[in-house]
């Protein structure tokens, strides 16, 4: 298995460009997440995904949006880019089952906007 | 708002050492308490987890202390080495939600000192 895999590894946009962040799991989890990683703040959830056609809003969905239409993947699309979007982003998948709940991690997506 | 406090933000430790990271969590919701492991231009990895039914669950060199009444939890990493060197994450989950996200901890990033 591959795992989470992400697509582009590091990007850079204009400030207005839009580009959208590729993710795809090969694990059949019906979860998928994006998170934003700013320095020394942690992890803060965009939009989360609960199955195929199904997606609801984080904490910090301002500036983007996503679509489910299929298991698998989970694009982050960015419109109207801005210098506050520069950030690390992470794509990570679960399986909802039992006590344990474990968050698969993709590699990461470096954005820098200018 | 910040459910879930970190610290300390950085930390060094000579070889052989313990390693003690702390968190701090407001919402008695949550139920279930992960630790990540983050090496350099990697996404996060599961390292450990508690149940708030238990006090401590050690895996190897790695200890989850669970402190239900003052609504605190820290990992322990006996005998660090230098491979020990990343940054760690505290989270917490609230997994009877449909969202099941993780709230993250700001993060430590640990020095390990050969």
């Amino acid at each position: 298995n591959a795992g989470v895999t992400q697509t582009p590894k590091f990007r850079i946009l204009k400030i207005g460009q839009s580009m959208t962040l590729q993710c795809a799991q090969d694990m059949n989890h019906n979860y998928m997440y994006w998170y934003r990683q700013d320095p020394g703040m942690g992890l803060k959830l965009i939009y989360y995904s609960v199955g195929a056609g199904i997606t609801d809003k984080g904490e910090v969905p301002n500036g983007y949006n996503v679509s489910r239409s299929t298991t698998e993947d989970f694009p982050l699309r960015l419109e109207l880019a801005a210098p506050s979007q520069t950030s690390v982003y992470f794509c990570a998948s679960s399986y909802r089952a039992g006590p344990q709940e474990t968050q698969y991690f993709g590699p990461g997506t470096r954005l820098l906007v200018l | 708002q910040q459910q879930v406090k970190q610290s300390p933000q950085s930390l060094i430790v000579q070889k052989g050492g313990i390693s003690i990271i702390n968190c701090a969590y407001e919402n008695t919701a949550f139920d279930y308490f992960p630790w990540y492991q983050q090496f350099p231009g990697k996404g996060p990895a599961l390292l450990i987890a508690i149940r708030p039914d238990v006090s401590e669950k050690k895996e190897g060199r790695f200890t989850i202390s669970f402190n239900k009444s003052a609504k605190q939890f820290s990992l322990h990493i006996m005998d660090s080495q230098p491979g020990d060197s990343a940054t760690y994450f505290c989270a917490a989950l609230q997994r009877d939600t449909g969202r099941r996200a993780l709230t993250f901890g700001s993060g430590t990033r640990l020095q390990v000192q050969p």
